[in-house]
């Protein structure tokens, strides 16, 4: 079954640094992309970037490049989201999705709350 | 500019069928798009991919009820049988040129 689990809810104070993880299995981690994606309560989905597994190629929108980094370890077919400077507007759901362009697989969500 | 737009809200009656619309912006005609379920407090669900030709592969799982089809820069999802548990917001997605981009979701509500 492919299936990609995300890491656990965390909360977080506004500076602090936090990173996500999302794990597939199930098949071949390099075949695919994967995506990000934000939603923040009440919201639509919005689409944060990708990443190539096969060489870390990435692409972001500019709603979120520079503020945000993905990475990824094919050893251990894990991709990570990571914030530096963590904001209270950060507070939403993430999900990785993967897949080639259009999206063909979803994980859970990490709910991330940021709050002093 | 790659965009999709939907139609904030559609409505149907139980065992009917409707028709969800999603319109790629002028110039984007041969892009393929995705459809996705979000039923209230659960994580989106890929239903299907869309070509540009109509040509459409469903995920693992989805009920026939669930089509797809396309007419120039439309890409549409059918739901036959309208079930309570077909109330949820549906989103189209696409990528291009190194840009991917959600539609703003449409709202079914089964009456």
């Amino acid at each position: 079954e492919v299936q990609l689990v995300q890491s656990g809810a965390e909360v977080k104070k506004p500076g602090e640094s936090l990173r996500i993880s999302c794990k597939g299995s199930g098949y071949s981690f390099t075949s695919y992309w994967i995506t990000w994606v934000r939603q923040v309560p009440g919201k639509g989905l919005e689409w944060m970037g990708r990443i190539d597994p096969t060489d870390s190629y990435t692409n972001y929108s500019p709603s979120f490049r520079g503020h945000v980094t993905f990475s990824a370890d094919k050893s251990i077919s894990t991709a990570f989201l990571q914030w530096n400077t963590l904001k209270a507007s950060d507070t939403a759901m993430y999900y990785c999705a993967g897949g080639v362009g259009t999206i063909a697989f979803w994980g859970q969500g990490t709910l991330v709350t940021v709050s002093s | 500019q790659l965009v999709l737009t939907q139609s904030p809200s559609a409505s149907a009656s139980l065992g009917a069928s409707v028709k969800l619309t999603c319109t790629l912006s002028s110039g984007h005609s041969s892009y393929a798009i995705a459809w996705h379920q979000q039923q209230s407090q659960k994580g989106p669900r890929y239903l299907m991919k869309i070509n540009s030709d109509g040509s459409h592969s469903k995920g693992d799982g989805i009920p026939d009820r669930f089509s797809g089809s396309s007419s120039g820069t439309q890409r549409y999802l059918t739901i036959s049988s309208l079930q309570s548990e077909d109330e949820a917001d549906y989103y189209c997605q696409t990528w291009g040129t190194g840009k991917g981009v959600f539609g703003g979701g449409t709202k079914l509500t089964v009456l």
